[in-house]
């Protein structure tokens, strides 16, 4: 099966420090990969999308990676805020377009 | 509207009852997707809407779940006898459209059903 599968555990860091979540794919080649923010009590909001020929994309203190050989992206977070604390989801579009998501990783960001 | 709105924002219902859940997208949007998510738990898809095509109810969990979209814009999910393993948030999203071009979605704030 065409599996997207994040790291379950939460991730917990220093304020300041760069964080780093992971996505992996099995079985399939994605188009692109698209990264999500959920706060609790709240909907996911898009954060960036990565093709599958983009190695690397930015958005501020945001970059994602997409290797293609290893199966998987990257999503960092450098300078890390408490304001930086919340879920992150990883999706993928699947063969009949519709959108497939992770089950999250969940960051906290200590001050 | 400006955003994915979703009503109710909350509901409460007895288990039995049927409930129906209303999703207006933001205008213009072809593509419309329902998904739930239990308490602490990842999205779970459950089923998609893209222009006048036949949507793709895969991720249905049983008959007792339907969802129609009028017009092409407005849609509604319904739970029939609703079980206490009903209970979660049902978020609406909408894009442009699908396919390969990577259109961002953009979801509601999600109806919180809680069967008791």
């Amino acid at each position: 099966s065409q599996k997207i599968e994040q790291n379950s555990e939460a991730l917990n860091i220093q304020e300041g420090k760069t964080a780093t979540l992971t996505c992996n794919y099995t079985n399939y080649s994605p188009a692109y990969l698209q990264w999500y923010r959920q706060d609790p009590g709240r909907g996911p909001v898009f954060l960036l999308l990565i093709r599958e020929n983009e190695k690397e994309k930015r958005k501020e203190r945001l970059k994602v990676t997409f290797d293609t050989t290893l199966k998987q992206s990257l999503f960092h977070i450098t300078a890390s805020q408490p304001a930086d604390s919340a879920t992150y989801l990883c999706a993928r579009m699947d063969s009949s377009y519709k959108l497939i998501f992770g089950s999250g990783t969940r960051l906290l960001v200590r001050p | 509207g400006a955003g994915v709105s979703q009503s109710p924002s909350n509901k409460v219902t007895e288990k039995g009852k049927d409930v129906e859940l209303r999703c207006d997208p933001i205008s213009g949007h072809t593509a419309l997707y329902w998904y739930r998510q239990s308490l602490g738990q990842g999205l779970e898809f459950l089923i998609y809407f893209q222009g006048n095509s036949a949507p793709d109810k895969s991720g249905l969990p049983s008959d007792r779940f339907s969802a129609e979209r009028t017009g092409g814009s407005v849609s509604t999910l319904t739970i029939q006898r609703t079980q206490q393993e009903d209970s979660a948030v049902y978020l609406c999203a909408s894009s442009l459209g699908a396919g390969r071009s990577g259109n961002t979605i953009y979801f509601g704030e999600g109806s919180w059903l809680t069967v008791v």
